[in-house]
């Protein structure tokens, strides 16, 4: 069982579309972080959101962390095809133990 | 800077060989940690360091072992290579855990 379920696990949509993308879980985090991943590369960070509440505007993305620091989600308005990736989202707790979700994979249609 | 520097990029192992692989940084982080990825799984933490000479273990750390003898360097060692171990390996590190993690370009690990 995931600490982080990350929903949904796949997602294709037109460009221009609008999306949400899910990360939940039971436990509580000290900050909550978003990565976009592309084939053959490692993880970049987009975000961290670290306040229960916080909300993150980046261009067209928009990261809210949940009010009891458990759960987050990311918003894609307007999708482009170069948005398309595997988008992570990962918790630190107090230990710097950091966990990731399974990732959500998104692809853009021109 | 380069970051942080993984090699090798691909590796061919047959069931029992041990090896290690190599991850350095040049930012001076305090932080630096390992992960497997897999299908459908996202990463899951191996082993974890706060500092030189501080390790600890992360969900998935049997069969690895690390050690972090200077800050810039983080190796990773496959006691007795196995199927099980066909992965690919990701090494990041961070000044601080909530500052996010700088991500190595990753070893492809196929045993067989």
């Amino acid at each position: 069982t995931q600490l982080l379920e990350q929903s949904p696990q796949f997602l294709s949509i037109q460009e221009g579309e609008n999306l949400t993308v899910y990360c939940n879980s039971s436990s509580v985090f000290s900050s909550l972080q978003w990565y976009r991943q592309e084939p053959g590369e490692g993880p970049v960070l987009l975000v961290t959101v670290v306040t229960g509440g916080e909300v993150k505007k980046l261009k067209r993305l928009t990261f809210q962390f949940g009010d009891a620091r458990k759960d987050s989600s990311l918003h894609i308005t307007a999708a482009q095809p170069g948005d398309t990736g595997l988008y992570l989202c990962a918790g630190v707790r107090n230990n710097n133990d950091m966990r990731f979700g399974a990732g959500t994979r998104l692809t853009v249609k021109p | 800077n380069a970051g942080v520097t993984q090699t090798p990029k691909f590796q061919v192992l047959k069931t029992g060989q041990s090896m290690t692989l190599q991850c350095a940084q040049d930012m001076n982080h305090e932080y630096m940690s390992w992960y497997r990825q897999d299908p459908g799984m996202g990463l899951r933490l191996i082993h974890y360091s706060v500092g030189a000479g501080i390790t600890d273990q992360g969900e998935v750390p049997n069969g690895y072992n690390v050690s972090r003898s200077t800050t810039e360097d983080f190796p990773l060692r496959l006691l007795s290579a196995a199927p099980s171990q066909t992965s690919v390996y990701f090494c990041a590190s961070t000044q601080w855990g909530d500052y996010g993690y700088t991500f190595g370009s990753g070893t492809r690990l196929t045993v067989v």
